[in-house]
């Protein structure tokens, strides 16, 4: 069965670079949504998007943006890398069956590992 | 604000053996769902197993189940005859019905002894 993508799977910066993340939902997800694990940290929540607007937001600074486009991919874009922006960052989907439905489990990606020298 | 709270940073369990891992959440709503989450050393996040609030009656699946106690807000996993692919990190994690994030808490690192 087809998964969620991410790209790159693994990107090194500079600090003050910018990087862009990239999140290809599995067809037919209409919902998108990315988090950040620290090392040794659990998984906190940043951002995400329904049929391409912006449906909930965590704790995501200020120097980070994200979209989701018309065939459903996302992208984070993050400017100004700071040492502390290392981490693991998962893009999760869910399927289309309607958002009052009790549940829309989210599939995660394999994260892409991001590393701010 | 929604907290999960495991108190166990680690535990070790004979193969074979049962081991049970710890979570409590606090929340002040009604409709919500609960998860555990397995984290393996390639870093994957795979759902182990899933509860929803309104049901009494615990979930399993296979080996794992799953001790869910509204009142007490306690949530604990059960992994029975323990296999060495078991090994990974734990993490008990809560979702709000009309809520996309998903809240997890900071972990359990399960070490199975052969």
């Amino acid at each position: 069965a087809a998964g969620v993508i991410q790209s790159p799977r693994h990107l090194i910066k500079e600090k003050r670079e910018t990087a862009t993340l990239k999140c290809y939902p599995i067809p037919r997800h209409d919902t998108v949504y990315w988090y950040q694990q620290g090392p040794g940290q659990d998984p906190q929540f940043l951002i995400s998007f329904y049929e391409k607007m912006q449906s909930d937001k965590g704790s995501i600074p200020d120097r980070f943006s994200a979209q989701q486009f018309s065939d459903y991919h996302s992208e984070l874009n993050m400017s100004s890398l700071e040492l502390g922006d290392s981490a693991l960052y998962f893009c999760a989907s869910s399927p289309n069956v309607g958002r009052l439905t009790p549940y829309n489990e989210q599939f995660f990606g394999p994260g892409t590992r991001l590393t701010v020298l | 604000a929604q907290t999960v709270t495991q108190s166990q940073p680690e535990m070790s369990v004979q193969e074979a053996e049962t081991v049970t891992l710890s979570c409590t959440y606090d929340t002040s709503e009604s409709d919500y769902y609960l998860f555990w989450y397995k984290q393996p050393p390639s870093r994957q996040m795979i759902l182990v197993i899933r509860q929803e609030a309104y049901k009494q009656q615990n979930a399993t699946e296979n080996r794992f189940s799953v001790n869910f106690q509204k009142a007490a807000k306690s949530f604990s996993l059960k992994i029975s005859d323990s296999q060495l692919g078991d090994a990974a990190m734990y993490f008990c994690a809560y979702k709000g019905r009309r809520d996309d994030k998903i809240i997890f808490g900071k972990g359990t690192r399960l070490h199975i002894l052969p």
